[in-house]
């Protein structure tokens, strides 16, 4: 496709429910980010893919939360057990070389737990 | 932790004045990037500056880097009530070979006045 592309759009879900957030990145870019933006904050790092290279879990707040990429394609952010702490815009980037070049982002996943 | 920190906060001007955001760091960087929110959705990449640039140019936008002090500015001139967003820093991290993941800082909300 011509841009990162995340579903869905908007997502409202039970306490307790999982969730399942997808991004399907540019064609040919190599490294994926996922981030969290909780209402007027920054955006909060989660998890970075880069090529087949083991990702970068650092960013992930709890064990109820996990992302999978396939290849250098689709990606899935689950959250498990979902909290009311967990409503936020999840944000998914894709770059062509990591951080060496500019990422590209989708428009967001707004999730609210209720 | 978040690695960079935006200064300031929010920021109000009227038009035809140029806006100043200041963002620090931490860590060893690759590199230093600029982006442009609206809307607290996607964001849009506006400028990357090298660790070994000290100053960079794009249309209305300077970015100076200082990595001895571990900071950054934006300046927009001669903004325009278009200019009104949210923008934040991000530091390409230092990670095997030529690739990392990319940080970000809290943000400058710009207000432009017409």
């Amino acid at each position: 496709g011509a841009g990162v592309s995340q579903s869905p759009s908007n997502k409202v879900t039970e306490k307790g429910k999982d969730v399942e957030l997808r991004c399907d990145p540019i064609s040919g870019h190599t490294a994926l980010y996922w981030y969290r933006q909780r209402l007027g904050q920054g955006l909060e790092f989660l998890i970075y893919f880069q090529g087949n290279s083991a990702p970068d879990k650092s960013g992930l707040p709890s064990d109820r939360f996990s992302a999978e990429r396939t290849g250098e394609s689709v990606s899935t952010l689950t959250i498990q057990r979902t909290q009311q702490e967990d409503s936020a815009v999840y944000l998914c980037a894709s770059s062509f070389a990591g951080s060496s070049t500019e990422a590209f982002f989708g428009q967001g996943t707004r999730l609210t737990v209720v | 932790s978040q690695q960079g920190e935006e200064d300031p906060q929010a920021l109000s001007i009227q038009e035809g004045e140029n806006a100043t955001m200041n963002c620090s760091y931490k860590t060893s960087i690759n590199n230093l990037q600029w982006y442009r929110q609206n809307s607290g959705r996607g964001l849009v990449h506006l400028i990357l500056i090298r660790s070994n640039e000290r100053e960079k140019h794009s249309g209305r936008l300077r970015v100076t880097l200082d990595t001895s002090k571990k900071s950054s500015s934006l300046l927009i001139t001669a903004s325009r009530a278009a200019d009104t967003a949210s923008y934040f820093c991000a530091t390409g991290i230092k990670g095997s070979g030529n690739t990392g993941k990319l940080i970000f800082g809290q943000g400058t909300t710009l207000q432009v006045k017409p």
